[in-house]
């Protein structure tokens, strides 16, 4: 089963920041919040990852919080290409192979003109 | 950064026959690759695990006989979907531990329709 919870689907003006939140109540203290997107009929893109620090990159920011129960995905200037399915997965990092990744349900992000 | 190449990208197929998928890891090495499987505005749902040298491993549910996957290579993952029916229409991925810290990378999906 999937260890986290997304809402279902978000809305974004184009050119505001998108916040998507992630519950992951469950996480281990070693394991790694990881963000994923999926763009219709594509295999999932890669965006962050981060351990308990806020980590950003030239995609997104992500806030992890202190007790690293929920963690938020920023945006910070949505444009319609980031219109997408986006996913938080946790998991030990590294060359992990013999670990699954499992996805949630994901939320659908609508950017808006 | 790492790429899996996957093909093909989109593969029309009779009722009976079967589909073979290939997923290749470029400029590095996967021993172990993994198969979903993704239906309309759903979720990608875990299918099985494919081992370098060894057996793969399926998820509860999933048809060995059905879904044949061959890991014959540190570079290759083979998932052939035989006797091919309607229902076995779907977006199928598959994914390799890069090492590189960005976790799994994916391919870009191949969507199998039967007829």
């Amino acid at each position: 089963d999937a260890k986290t919870t997304q809402p279902p689907s978000m809305d974004c003006a184009e050119g505001r920041a998108a916040n998507l939140p992630c519950n992951h109540s469950t996480i281990s203290g070693n394991e790694y919040v990881y963000w994923y997107r999926q763009i219709h009929s594509q295999g999932p893109q890669y965006i962050i990852h981060g351990l308990k620090n806020n980590e950003t990159n030239e995609m997104a920011s992500l806030i992890i919080t202190e007790d690293r129960k929920s963690s938020t995905l920023i945006l910070p200037h949505a444009t319609l290409r980031d219109t997408a399915v986006y996913y938080c997965i946790v998991r030990v990092a590294g060359n992990t192979g013999g670990f699954k990744t499992i996805f949630g349900a994901g939320t659908r992000l609508f950017v808006k003109a | 950064g790492a790429v899996v190449s996957q093909h093909p990208s989109r593969v029309i197929c009779k009722s009976g026959t079967s589909v073979k998928i290939e997923c290749r890891s470029l400029d590095f090495q996967a021993t172990t690759m993994f198969w979903y499987r993704q239906f309309p505005k759903k979720s990608l749902m875990l299918m099985a695990t494919s081992n370098e040298g060894s057996k793969a491993t399926y998820e509860q549910g999933v048809e060995k006989d059905k879904f044949l996957i061959n890991h014959a290579s540190l570079t290759l993952s083979t998932l052939t979907v035989t006797s091919a029916h309607p229902e076995d229409s779907s977006f199928y991925i598959c994914s390799a531990p890069d090492g590189g810290g960005y976790g799994y990378t994916f391919g870009s999906g191949t969507r199998l329709t039967v007829v």
